[in-house]
């Protein structure tokens, strides 16, 4: 049964550091990996979505690798600002099963 | 874009009371859909999965007689919520998954308060 890591669990920055999180999944044999944010009380929003035949996705400040041999992925943000303040979750799937990680909760602070 | 409506966002129901959530893909047909459960501070965990037109596969721990799952079409999944206590108080999600290899997409969640 995949498992899927998340780590720090925590993390607070100043405004403007360059940061990484990291995922890691037990199971490579995957379709997709998703990066998602989520807000307190709120759903969750799509951050970027890695197939399993890429190594990597872009979208703006955002960055997300995945190497699927070692299980995998990490999100790095750049220029932080304290509107990233959030929880960050990765989500491994395949055709049916789909797993996610506890979450990063990131605070930068101004 | 693919859309995703949950509804209702919020509902506050009394103890014993059943609840309704209707989890509706807008502009795609679903083949499977995710019901997950979100204590506060906790991660997203997931409740079921649900593929259109055959029963429900819960998770270890989640007892399909109280989540009940329909999953009717291609566009709508249903979450019940029997006999409510003051302990299934959480926030729920849903996420639609188009046929293929393509992205999740979620609803906005219900936060159900049992009082």
């Amino acid at each position: 049964k995949q498992e899927v890591t998340q780590i720090p669990a925590a993390l607070s920055v100043p405004e403007g550091e360059n940061l990484v999180l990291n995922c890691s999944f037990t199971d490579s044999a995957i379709y997709n990996l998703q990066w998602f944010r989520q807000d307190p009380g709120k759903g969750l929003t799509s951050l970027l979505l890695i197939q399993s035949s890429q190594r990597e996705q872009t979208s703006g400040r955002l960055n997300a690798s995945l190497d699927k041999s070692s299980g995998r992925s990490t999100l790095y943000i750049a220029a932080s600002q304290p509107g990233d303040s959030a929880t960050y979750l990765c989500a491994v799937w395949n055709n049916n099963d789909m797993r996610f990680g506890a979450g990063t909760r990131l605070t930068v602070k101004p | 874009g693919a859309v995703v409506s949950q509804h209702p966002s919020r509902v506050i129901c009394k103890s014993g009371t059943s609840v309704k959530i209707e989890c509706r893909s807008l502009d795609f047909q679903a083949t499977t859909m995710f019901w997950y459960r979100q204590f506060p501070k906790q991660s997203l965990m997931l409740m079921a999965t649900s593929n259109e037109g055959s029963k429900a596969t819960y998770e270890q721990g989640v007892e399909k007689d109280k989540f009940l799952i329909n999953h009717a079409s291609l566009t709508l999944s249903t979450l019940t919520v029997t006999s409510a206590h003051p302990e299934d108080s959480s926030f729920y999600i849903c996420s639609a998954l188009r046929a293929g290899n393509s992205p999740l997409h979620f609803g906005n969640g219900t936060r159900l308060t049992v009082t």
